[in-house]
Formats: C-alpha cells, sequence, structure tokens
C-alpha cells in the first residue's frame, strides 16, 4: 500500500481563523513532508521531518506550524494566514532521508484564504 | 547552481503520437532522478526513479531513461487518459544532505 492521505480535501478560511491539515500515512515511513503548490508551478518544500523530529524549515513565516505527533501523522496548523497562502498544500512521505529519496504524496488539501 | 529544467513546457499530441519529454539537470552528486505524473488539483503520482546513468525502466506506455545530464520520458502511442502534467526531480548532494529539485513540468495533451 503506496497510500498517504490527507484531511479535508478543501478548506475555506478567513485570515483570523485557525485551522489544521492533517495528514497520515501507514507504510512505516519515517520521513514526512509539507509542500505547497501554485497553479501551473512545481511543489515548493516547506519543512521535511525525519524520524518525528523537525529537519529542515525552508524558512516558512510562523503563521504555518508543523506537527509530527507520531510516526505515521503529520499536521501543518495554520493562523493567520493571508489571502496569497491559497494554494494547493501536499504531504508526501519517504522511507527516510539516507537514501535516494522516492516521494510518495497525498492528494492535497485546497486552501482558499478569503 | 543546482538546476533542473524540463521542456517542452506543454505539449499537444494525437492520439497514437509517439513523443519524449526532456528533463535536464546540472547537479553535483546525482543520487537519483524521479519522474511523477500530476493531474489537476491532485497529488503528484510517483512513476520511476533512475539511479544511474544508462538505466532505463518502462511501465505500459511510458519508459523513462538516463544519461549523465538529461532524461526522457518516452510514450509511446499515447491515449487521452495520459493528458497531465509530468514532473521530474532530481536529489542531489552527499550524505546527510538534502536537496530535492523539482523542475517546472511538461503538460500534456493528448487529442482523441
Amino acid at each position: 500500500d503506496t497510500e498517504v492521505t490527507q484531511t479535508p480535501k478543501h478548506l475555506v478560511m478567513g485570515m483570523t481563523n485557525k485551522k489544521s491539515l492533517k495528514c497520515e500515512q501507514h507504510m512505516g515511513h519515517r520521513a514526512m513532508y509539507w509542500y505547497k503548490q501554485k497553479a501551473k508551478k512545481p511543489p515548493e518544500l516547506m519543512f521535511v521531518y525525519s524520524y518525528e523530529k523537525l529537519s529542515i524549515n525552508e524558512s516558512v513565516p510562523s503563521r504555518f506550524s508543523p506537527e509530527c505527533p507520531n510516526s505515521s501523522l503529520l499536521n501543518l496548523h495554520l493562523h493567520a494566514l493571508q489571502p496569497e497562502d491559497s494554494a494547493l498544500y501536499l504531504c508526501a512521505s519517504s522511507q527516510d532521508l539516507g537514501r535516494p529519496i522516492t516521494q510518495y504524496f497525498g492528494p492535497g488539501t485546497r486552501l482558499t484564504v478569503l | 547552481e543546482d538546476q533542473v529544467t524540463q521542456s517542452p513546457e506543454a505539449l499537444r499530441l494525437q492520439e497514437g503520437e509517439s513523443s519524449s519529454l526532456n528533463c535536464s539537470y546540472t547537479v553535483s552528486g546525482l543520487r537519483g532522478l524521479f519522474w511523477y505524473r500530476q493531474d489537476p488539483g491532485k497529488g503528484p503520482e510517483f512513476l520511476f526513479t533512475l539511479y544511474s546513468a544508462g538505466e532505463e525502466k518502462e511501465k505500459e506506455r511510458l519508459k523513462a531513461t538516463l544519461t549523465k545530464k538529461e532524461s526522457f520520458l518516452h510514450i509511446t502511442a499515447p491515449k487521452p487518459e495520459d493528458s497531465a502534467t509530468y514532473l521530474c526531480a532530481v536529489q542531489a548532494g552527499g550524505s546527510g544532505t538534502y536537496k530535492y529539485i523539482f523542475g517546472t513540468g511538461t503538460r500534456l495533451k493528448v487529442l482523441a
């Protein structure tokens, strides 16, 4: 099973709201990722967790707060977002970071910030 | 500077008209090259991993090849359902570093 699930599929929020995106995988992968993707652009890396520890933060604004409660789950907490943060948010996982990394992506959450 | 470039940006084919997509890369320490297919509004779907020059992989109508400077994704006798954006990504760098660079993709449209 090479499935990564993400909830919700769609999210509309105001600039003062607090919401969370969730990601789950049951492939025993120890690395998990958050990406942001704008229309007709490639995915942009935001965060990487390796063995439940934050390994990479690509200078993402603090209004995005990642959390990895366990090896299967990854959350992205959102607060005080801006309209330009509207995008497709993708979660991915891979076996680990120490070898050629085949990443498996979830279906994404379409976020709209009003 | 590490760079991954895909061409063409967009491609329209008639059903059955074979063609190739290109992914050129300039990186230090290639560890792997990956092809993904992405449908609109969905996450990328993994297709192939290539590790070293000369390697080839096939899946249905798709065949991926790798040289020291580029990779090709050959599509033989495409069907309308092959319409999607095809992304390549390159992993580079030594042990302990993480560098994963996506190309900008090729948007493929196959007409019936």
